[in-house]
């Protein structure tokens, strides 16, 4: 089976930065994603990592450590906008298939 | 226009009912999925689906079914409607020949059940 572990809410500052954590148990390990979902509307891909390190694109940097189950969402120049449910989702193995298992979501919330 | 359309984007229906739930795409995927969301427990896999022939339970199928009518369109039916199926479901699709996966979502239909 597969256990992903995030915070529930968090709260930052407009212009700061904010690291969002993921801790994960899963069976036969294939990536992991970090999708945004907005209040009410679907969530959209943000970045896939697959090998330890950091996948920096734009302000959003994700990083992975495969031996601590460990990783991170990172958030740069917070704009209003960035408001939102934070997924973490890791690919591994379900009955010898791949499958996707999210995790409950960080709902964070960018104060002026 | 939207890759991945799903239809109703809002139902109200009564216990005992049976409703389907419509999904389609234009991205060209072989890969389809449903998923429902409540508050505080994310999303969760309902069904899925690798091509046309090749229908997988997830998670949580119980109480529901699915169809593959066409490479570009997965319907969820929930047989027996009850008031606990009130959630917010989610179509996606991926495209297996990239080798990513990368799961893209229709803008979900919000379904109670009275």
């Amino acid at each position: 089976g597969q256990n992903i572990d995030q915070p529930t809410e968090m709260t930052a500052t407009e212009g700061a930065i904010v690291q969002i954590n993921c801790t994960y148990q899963t069976s036969g390990f294939n990536g992991l994603f970090w999708y945004q979902q907005h209040a009410g509307e679907a969530p959209t891909f943000l970045s896939y990592n697959v090998l330890d390190g950091l996948e920096e694109k734009g302000r959003f940097s994700s990083f992975l450590s495969r031996s601590k189950g460990y990783s991170y969402l990172l958030l740069k120049e917070l704009q209003m906008k960035d408001s939102a449910s934070y997924l973490c989702a890791v690919m591994g193995l379900d009955t010898g298939r791949r499958a996707l298992t999210f995790g409950s979501g960080t709902r964070l919330q960018v104060q002026p | 226009d939207a890759d991945v359309t799903q239809t109703p984007r809002n139902r109200i229906t009564k216990t005992g009912k049976r409703i389907m739930l419509e999904c389609s795409q234009t991205k060209g995927h072989d890969r389809m999925y449903w998923y429902r969301q409540d508050p505080g427990l994310g999303l969760r896999l309902i069904y899925y689906s690798f091509d046309v022939k090749d229908i997988n339970k997830g998670e949580i199928s119980d109480g529901y079914s699915v169809s593959r009518q066409a490479q570009a369109k997965f319907s969820l039916s929930l047989e027996s409607a009850i008031p606990n199926q009130t959630a917010l479901y989610f179509c996606a699709t991926s495209d297996k020949s990239t080798g990513l996966e990368t799961q893209y979502f229709g803008p979900g239909t919000r379904l109670l059940v009275l």
